[in-house]
Parts: C-alpha cells; structure tokens; sequence
C-alpha cells in the first residue's frame, strides 16, 4: 500500500490564482482530513470529510473548498490564492472512529508559498 | 483560542537524558491523547497514545504520564537518542467530534545533541 499520497510537493502562486492539492488514500479509509501546518501554531484542521459525498469545516475553512466524490480521493481547492495561505498542507487519512482505530495516517505535505 | 497548550517550543537534549514535553487542555470533552512525531520533509507520524482512564502508559523509551484532575498530560523519552531529534506534537480528540480529527497543540523540535 502507498498510504496516503499528496501532490504537488511544493508550489509557488501569484495571489489571486487558484489550485487544486490533490489527496489519494489506498487503505479504503472512510475518514479524510486536510491540515495546514504553520511555525508554532501545530497543525489546523481546514475540512474533514467522513465518507464519499459528505464534507464539513473545520477549524480554519475560509479560502478553500473541498469534495469528496470517491473513498479515495479528497482534493483542497484553493480559488483566489492570498499570502495568508502560505503553509505546509497535509491531508490525513484514518478508519472509522472505533476504539482500536484510532490511528491518523498523513501524507507528506504540499508547501504552497503565494506571494 | 488554542485548545491545547504544548511546551517548549524546542529542546534540547544530550545523548542519554531524559526529554520532557508537557501539554495541557481546557476541554473535558477530549477523550484521548496521542502524541505525533514528524521528521523533516515527512507528514507527522502516531508515537503513543493513552486514553484518561490510565495514569501511565510506556512503550519502550517512550512514556506519557497523565494527570486527569490537573488536565495535563507529558511525553518522556529516556535515554534520548539523535535519531529522536524531530518535531513532537500532542494532540486531544473530542468525543463529541463526528469524525476523528484531532487538536494538535503547537509542536516541540527536539534536538538530541550526540
């Protein structure tokens, strides 16, 4: 199994354009997530996802959008870049929320710079 | 409003000593406390989890000791090594979440000098 596989690894926007960071899980997890990550500030949750075709915002939505039209698949689209946006990203990937599974796993980022 | 409180923000440590992280958490809502490490370049990784209704839990040089009453909760890695150095994030999850997304607190870069 790949696990979970994030691309672009790196990018650099203008502000005002727009981008997809694209997200595949091989495990058949249900559940999906997009963090941004910034110096001493942890991880962010953006948006979660608990199964195909349902999505929800977390911590710090504004500026992006999310879908989820397939288990596999969770792409983060960012529609008018702002410096704001300038993070480290990564999607995460985990089971249902039992008590034995209860591990995330990530990807290993997207550094998105928009200057 | 961070929900979870993590110091230091770096450490360091020589070969052989004892590093110590501490969190602590306002919401008694969380019902579990993993701690993540990351690498450079890397997406952060599960080290050790414990959940509130144990003091203690130990996995080989990793330990986390939680206090419920006081809502703290710490990493200790004995015997720390260089290839401990990386960066440590605790984490809470609320039971009343849908999903099982996690509060990260804002990460400790550990340096283990040989």
């Amino acid at each position: 199994n790949a696990g979970v596989t994030q691309t672009p690894k790196f990018r650099i926007l203008k502000i005002g354009q727009s981008m997809t960071l694209q997200c595949t899980q091989d495990m058949n997890h249900n559940y999906m997530y997009w963090y941004r990550q910034d110096p001493g500030m942890g991880l962010k949750l953006i948006y979660y996802s608990v199964g195909a075709g349902i999505t929800d915002k977390g911590e710090v939505p504004n500026g992006y959008n999310v879908s989820r039209s397939t288990t596999e698949d969770f792409p983060l689209r960012l529609e008018l870049a702002a410096p704001s946006q300038t993070s480290v990203y990564f999607c995460a990937s985990s089971y249902t929320r039992t008590a034995t599974n209860e591990k995330l796993f990530f990807g290993s980022g997207t550094q998105l710079s928009v200057l | 409003q961070q929900q979870v409180k993590q110091s230091p923000q770096s450490l360091i440590v020589q070969k052989g000593g004892i590093s110590i992280i501490n969190c602590a958490y306002e919401n008694t809502a969380f019902d579990y406390f993993p701690w993540y490490q990351q690498f450079p370049g890397k997406g952060p990784a599960l080290l050790i989890a414990i959940r509130p209704d144990v003091s203690e839990k130990k996995e080989g040089r990793f330990t986390i000791s939680f206090n419920k009453s006081a809502k703290q909760f710490s990493l200790h890695i004995m015997d720390s090594q260089p290839g401990d150095s990386a960066t440590y994030f605790c984490a809470a999850r609320n039971n009343n979440n849908a999903g099982n997304m996690l509060t990260f607190g804002g990460g400790t870069r550990l340096m283990v000098k040989p």
